[in-house]
């Protein structure tokens, strides 16, 4: 069936700019998560959604970060007022039963 | 917070050995996974080992876990050109939401 995807693959912003990501998960999973990784370093947590659980959202970095999930399907993830900072690839993963968490293509974000 | 920590080298081998990669972490965990990375884009699960496991294997791959000693192994017999990647270990911890604390990566490449 198909994977996570992530739209969009690039985005390119300028400094202060909001942007949205997207994220669709694998039919059926009800885990959502949403990772980090700057050029060259592993995966940074950002938020996870189970559900119709309250999210855990103890990874954000800063107020400027939210995110939404819409039932047991799409999310976005919003960041306001970009930062030269911010400039990573931003990946999501979905799982169903809690261990393997399968991954989007990311998207590459780059704020000049 | 617990965090895999691979060992920081690059490997350079040549196609048909074998290729060893080392990760520890810092704190109790659930389970420990390993991830293969193309061009600094989408994971690709390879392996998941729990913590009352100790060894596992998956086609060329061979996984180690210590969890007195808190580190992992990850083998690759008989490498292949097209294992060139970059592999990351991530340990979930017990309870909670199976949020991954990723490593930085270790890159390696399979010269044909």
């Amino acid at each position: 069936g198909a994977g996570v995807s992530q739209s969009p693959s690039n985005k390119v912003t300028e400094k202060g700019k909001d942007v949205e990501l997207r994220c669709d998960p694998i039919s059926g999973h009800t885990a959502l998560y949403w990772y980090r990784q700057r050029l060259g370093q592993g995966l940074e947590f950002l938020i996870y959604f189970q559900g119709n659980s309250a999210p855990d959202k103890s990874g954000l970095p800063s107020d400027r970060f939210s995110a939404e999930r819409t039932g047991e399907s799409v999310s976005t993830l919003t960041i306001q007022r970009t930062q030269q900072e911010d400039s990573a690839v931003y990946l999501c993963a979905s799982s169903l039963n809690g261990d393997t968490q399968y991954f989007g293509p990311g998207t590459r974000l780059t704020v000049l | 917070s617990q965090q895999g920590e691979e060992d920081p080298q690059a490997l350079s081998i040549q196609e048909g050995e074998n290729a060893t990669m080392n990760c520890s972490y810092k704190t109790s965990i659930n389970n420990l996974q390993w991830y293969r990375q193309n061009s600094g884009r989408g994971l690709v699960h390879l392996i998941l080992i729990r913590s009352n496991e100790r060894e596992k294997h998956s086609g060329r791959l061979r996984v180690t876990l210590d969890t007195s000693k808190k580190s992992s192994s990850l083998l690759i017999t008989a490498s292949r050109a097209a294992d060139t990647a970059s592999y990351f270990c991530a340990t979930a911890a017990p309870g909670g939401n199976n949020r991954l604390a990723f490593g930085k990566g270790n890159q390696v490449v399979v010269i044909p």
